[in-house]
């Protein structure tokens, strides 16, 4: 089982541009989540899925969109990338809420220069 | 003051040690995630709990829900447990919201 996979790893931007951080899981999982990680923070949500069809804004929702494309894939998208955005992103899975250990994507550095 | 705080911030320790990272919140809780995070990035779930204690190989997590703290504790410490801890609250009420700490910076030494 690959779990949770997001793409890609490694970005470079210049301020302005836009990108789309992909994220899918093969568990059959309900809900998906996206966080950054900033140093000396602890880990900061920024959207969330509860389920197919659903997102909600976590802590830190500006600058950023998402899609649930379906049950398995979660976007997030950068639509004019800022340097504040610069940070290590890692999407999560669980089976759903209240339930189950979270399941980690192995995260994407993104640098804006 | 965060919601969830951690100590030590960093720890070292000799090969075979006992090792005890805490956690502290401020919020009431429904469970609380301890994860482990290695040098390469990769963030793994070791437990979550709402009580008690569990015990997974080396490792053994435990919670004090009047006293709003727990504890991650590492039997037999080895090179290999060299990471970042980190713990995460999820308030009563709240679904997804998880509280995260800022990790508790282990080194183990041969």
């Amino acid at each position: 089982n690959a779990g949770v996979t997001q793409t890609p790893k490694f970005q470079v931007l210049k301020t302005g541009q836009s990108m789309t951080l992909q994220c899918a899981q093969d568990m059959n999982h309900n809900s998906m989540y996206w966080y950054r990680q900033d140093p000396g923070m602890g880990l900061r949500l920024i959207y969330y899925s509860a389920s197919e069809g659903t997102t909600d804004k976590g802590e830190v929702p500006n600058g950023y969109n998402v899609s649930r494309l379906n049950k398995r894939e979660f976007s997030l998208r950068l639509e004019s990338a800022a340097p504040s955005q610069t940070s290590v992103y890692f999407c999560a899975s669980r089976l759903a809420t209240y339930t189950g250990e979270l399941f980690f994507g192995e995260g994407s550095r993104l640098t804006v220069l | 003051k965060n919601e969830v705080e951690q100590s030590p911030q960093n720890l070292t320790a000799q090969e075979g040690e006992f090792i005890t990272i805490n956690c502290s919140y401020s919020v009431g809780i429904s469970a609380l995630h301890w994860l482990q995070q290695h040098p390469g990035g990769g963030i793994v779930s070791l437990f979550m709990l709402s009580s008690g204690k569990k015990k997974h190989g080396r490792l053994i997590a435990t919670i004090n829900i009047q006293e709003k703290h727990s504890s991650l504790h590492i039997t037999a410490s080895h090179p290999r447990d060299s990471a970042v801890y980190i713990c995460a609250a999820l308030p009563v009420g709240n679904t997804d919201k998880l509280i995260f700490g800022t990790g508790t910076r282990l080194q183990v030494f041969p």
